[in-house]
This record gives structure tokens, C-alpha cells and sequence, in this order.
């Protein structure tokens, strides 16, 4: 398996654009979460979906972000617009069954995202 | 919510010696804790999960203890080497096994 697939890897956009990042996760898993990491703040959670389902959007930080995942095998993270502050690591991770039991999360390598 | 404490910013020890990681928490004792490791630019991967009722759970040069009552895990690395300099994040879990939330790591750089 190749793992969770991020992309792009990087981005840069200007102030005011509309920014999509996509994941596809490892093919079996049925959690799928999205997480943002900056040095300020580390690791924080946004949303996990269950089944495809949107469990907890709680840490979505306004409704500039909106996430969905229409399928097993894809899931998006559309910021519309952007703002410098959003810049920062966006990780997709998937997990098979209650995660953490025994293999913990499966992240992808990330998305820099850079808003200029 | 959980705040989570992570020992230092960043550890440095010598190659051989034992590094111990202290992860700690202030609220609700989780049911699971677990420890990733994160190299630069990449996501992090998860190496050892413990449970409420585990006092320690080792992998071959990993040992993680998990106290309820501290509030505290200690995550153990025995005979450093340089490959092991890295980040490590302790994790805990939350709703129930739903999902973690991390701690904001310790870097550590074992040096030759």
C-alpha cells in the first residue's frame, strides 16, 4: 500500500484564493482525520470523518474551511478565502476501526500551505 | 479540554546513553495514550499505543510507562543512536477512543 496520499505538497497562494487539499487514505481504513500543525500550536485536530460521515468539526476554525469526503477513497479541505494566518502543515491521516487501538493513526506527508 | 505537557522543547543526549521523554497531562486520565515520532517534513508515525491498565509496553528498544496517578507517561529510548534524533509527540485519546489530541513534542537529538 502507498500509504496516505497527500497533494500538493506544497502550495502557495495569495491572500484572498480559494485553496483545496486532497487525501486519499489507505484503502480499508474507515476514519479519516485532518489535522493542522504550526509551531505555534502544534498538532490540532479539524475534523475526522467515520464511513465517510463528518463525526466532529469542532476544530474547523471558521467557515472559511469546509472539508468533505464523498467517497471511501478521497477527502477534501477547501479554504475559500485564504488568509496569511491559515498558513501551516495540513495532515490527512487514516485509521482502520476505533483508531489508536493497536496501530495508531497513518498520516500522509502533509500539504505546506503558504498564504502570501 | 486536555492540556498536555511535553518535557523541554528539546533534549540532547549522547549516543548510548537512555533518553527519557515525560509526557503530562492535566484533566481526565485517557483510556489509550499513545507516541509518535515526526522527522522534518514529514508526518508523524506511530510507534507504541498503552492502555489504562498497562503499567509499561515495550518494543524492542522503546518502553513506554503510563502512570494515571502522576498523570504522566515516560516514553524511554535504551541505547540511543543518532537515527533515533527526531521529534516525539505523546497523544491521547478522546470521545471515547474517537480520536487523540497531541501534546506538542520534545525534539531530540542524540549526538555521535
Amino acid at each position: 500500500d502507498a500509504g496516505v496520499i497527500q497533494s500538493p505538497r506544497h502550495e502557495v497562494t495569495e491572500m484572498g484564493q480559494e485553496v483545496t487539499l486532497r487525501c486519499k487514505p489507505i484503502s480499508g481504513h474507515n476514519s479519516l482525520f485532518w489535522y493542522r500543525q504550526t509551531m505555534m500550536r502544534g498538532l490540532e485536530l479539524l475534523i475526522y470523518f467515520n464511513n465517510n460521515v463528518p463525526i466532529d468539526d469542532s476544530g474547523m476554525p471558521e467557515d472559511r474551511f469546509s472539508a468533505k469526503m464523498p467517497n471511501a477513497s478521497f477527502s477534501t479541505l477547501k479554504i475559500q478565502p485564504s488568509e496569511p494566518r491559515d498558513s501551516a502543515v495540513y495532515f490527512c491521516a487514516s485509521s482502520l476501526g476505533q483508531p489508536g487501538l493497536n496501530y495508531g493513526y497513518t498520516f500522509g506527508s502533509g500539504t505546506r500551505l503558504t498564504v502570501v | 479540554s486536555q492540556k498536555i505537557e511535553q518535557n523541554s522543547e528539546a533534549l540532547n543526549i549522547q549516543e548510548g546513553k537512555t533518553a527519557t521523554l515525560t509526557c503530562n497531562y492535566t484533566n481526565y486520565s485517557p483510556a489509550y495514550l499513545q507516541w509518535y515520532r515526526q522527522d522534518p517534513g514529514r508526518g508523524p508515525v506511530f510507534l507504541l499505543l498503552i492502555r489504562e491498565n498497562e503499567k509499561e509496553k515495550r518494543k524492542e528498544r522503546l518502553k513506554v510507562t503510563f502512570d494515571t496517578t502522576l498523570k504522566q507517561s515516560l516514553f524511554h529510548i535504551t541505547a540511543s543512536q543518532p537515527a533515533d534524533s527526531a521529534t516525539y509527540l505523546c497523544a491521547l485519546e478522546e470521545n471515547y477512543g474517537q480520536n487523540f489530541v497531541f501534546g506538542p513534542g520534545t525534539r531530540l537529538s542524540v549526538l555521535p
